[in-house]
């Protein structure tokens, strides 16, 4: 079946940028999302990208996919301490229901 | 601009008991969704409901039986409470049309224990 993996902690000092990786194995995949759960509370979807795009920039989000090599990436420009979260990457295929699946998230903890 | 609300927030059971989770959204979505969250496990689904009057099983459906009352709302039951449902529950919901960017909308969880 499909799967998604993602490292599961990722530290960075105030004011760097971060990189939160994500690799997928369904080769039908049409649209993939990142989410951010902060402690307590449910995911909230943060940006997703068209999987016929390369990249996608909203504000301080920058999301590359590499389509060959089934690897997704956001970039967090000028992380801040509320950005501290757990960040998950999902993909959903073509067609009907489409069953989304989830990684098991990354843990960004900003230092100040 | 409640969005998919859940209750209870929290809730602790013993073995054995049984509970219902509630889920109702008003976002006029088609399709809803059961996960439940375990630690350095991600969410793993375990029911889904892609349109009003039809359910099916996801990843982890054993233990847990759901219905779809109405388009709004999805609850989930727990017949007969067991150590290993101890976890974080989470409802969402989306559009539901074919072939469309479907992005999955939570509510904020509901924490069991069961001891």
């Amino acid at each position: 079946g499909e799967d998604v993996e993602q490292s599961l902690f990722l530290s960075v000092r105030e004011g760097d940028s971060s990189v939160i990786n994500c690799t997928y194995t369904d080769s039908s995949s049409t649209y993939l999302y990142w989410y951010k759960q902060e402690p307590g509370a449910g995911l909230q979807l943060l940006t997703y990208i068209f999987s016929n795009m390369d990249m996608k920039q909203d504000q301080r989000l920058t999301v590359l996919l590499n389509k060959k090599d089934k690897h997704l990436s956001l970039r967090i420009a000028d992380t801040q301490t509320g950005d501290s979260a757990i960040y998950f990457c999902a993909e959903t295929g073509s067609g009907g229901y489409q069953k989304v699946t989830f990684g098991t998230g990354t843990k960004l903890q900003v230092i100040p | 601009n409640a969005g998919v609300t859940q209750t209870p927030k929290f809730q602790v059971l013993k073995t054995g008991q049984s509970m219902t989770l509630q889920c109702a959204q008003d976002m006029n979505h088609n399709s809803m969704y059961w996960y439940r969250q375990d630690p350095g496990m991600g969410l793993r689904l375990i029911y889904y409901s892609a349109s009003e009057g039809t359910t099916d099983k996801g990843e982890v459906p054993n233990g847990y039986n759901v219905s779809r009352l109405n388009k709004r709302e999805f609850s989930l039951r727990l017949e007969s409470a067991a150590p290993s449902q101890t976890s974080v529950y989470f409802c969402a919901s989306s559009v539901g049309r074919f072939n469309s960017n479907q992005p999955q909308h939570f509510g904020d969880g509901t924490r069991l224990s069961i001891l």
